[in-house]
């Protein structure tokens, strides 16, 4: 069955401080996506990846960071914490067929800024 | 600004009751609807999609309709039930860039 791993589940992080939620994918998808969720926003697009080594700017770039270090890991760095970035982050990986993509998306990680 | 607009934000039914959640969008280049459940506590889940060649999607309870002319998508639950209590999002993938934009949510909860 598909699998995608986030963690950790909820993160406590300071204004300033540097936070890296990570995300691992058994499904040997070349795509993974970051999105994060906010009540009134939907899931909007952080960054995102083709396959190990590249990484894409989505639709709300600015103050995240995106590594993809193997076709199983894809981590969002935030190198200076905002209080604005609290939120629920999702990873996704992709698979597409018959001309449409599915995402099949991890269980979230809940981030705090205080 | 907002590319996939969805209502109602959330909607109350009765056990049995016929739910029916709408989606509209502008972008001309969109070609593929998904529409994805979330309950509480867990990420999104495929339910059912639609390609734009297409007017009507069946899955058991579940149907999407599209209509092409209007820009408009819609989900139908027919007998709702209880376990149908989650957020749905209904989305939109551009043909050319293959990215997905999701609409707000609808927050679905069905009562016995």
């Amino acid at each position: 069955e598909a699998a995608v791993t986030q963690s950790p589940r909820n993160k406590v992080a300071v204004t300033g401080g540097k936070v890296t939620l990570s995300c691992n994918q058994t499904n040997n998808h070349n795509n993974m996506y970051w999105y994060r969720q906010d009540t009134g926003h939907g899931l909007r697009l952080i960054h995102y990846s083709y396959g190990a080594g590249s990484t894409e700017k989505g639709d709300i770039p600015d103050g995240y960071k995106a590594s993809r270090p193997s076709q199983e890991n894809f981590s969002l760095i935030l190198e200076l914490a905002t209080p604005s970035q609290t939120s629920v982050y999702f990873c996704a990986s992709g698979e597409r067929g018959r001309g449409a993509e599915t995402l099949y998306f991890g269980s979230g990680t809940r981030l705090t800024v205080l | 600004q907002q590319q996939v607009r969805q209502s109602p934000q959330s909607l109350t039914v009765w056990e049995g009751g016929t739910t029916v959640l709408t989606c509209s969008y502008e972008d001309s280049t969109f070609n593929y609807f998904p529409w994805y459940q979330q309950f509480p506590g867990e990420g999104p889940a495929l339910l059912i999609s639609i390609l734009s060649v297409s007017d009507k999607k069946e899955d058991g309870r579940f149907t999407t309709f599209f209509n092409k002319r209007e820009k408009k998508l819609s989900l139908h639950i027919i007998d709702s039930q209880p376990g149908d209590s989650a957020t749905y999002f209904c989305a939109a993938e551009n043909t050319n860039t293959g990215k997905l934009t999701f609409g707000d949510g609808t927050v679905l909860t069905v009562k016995p």
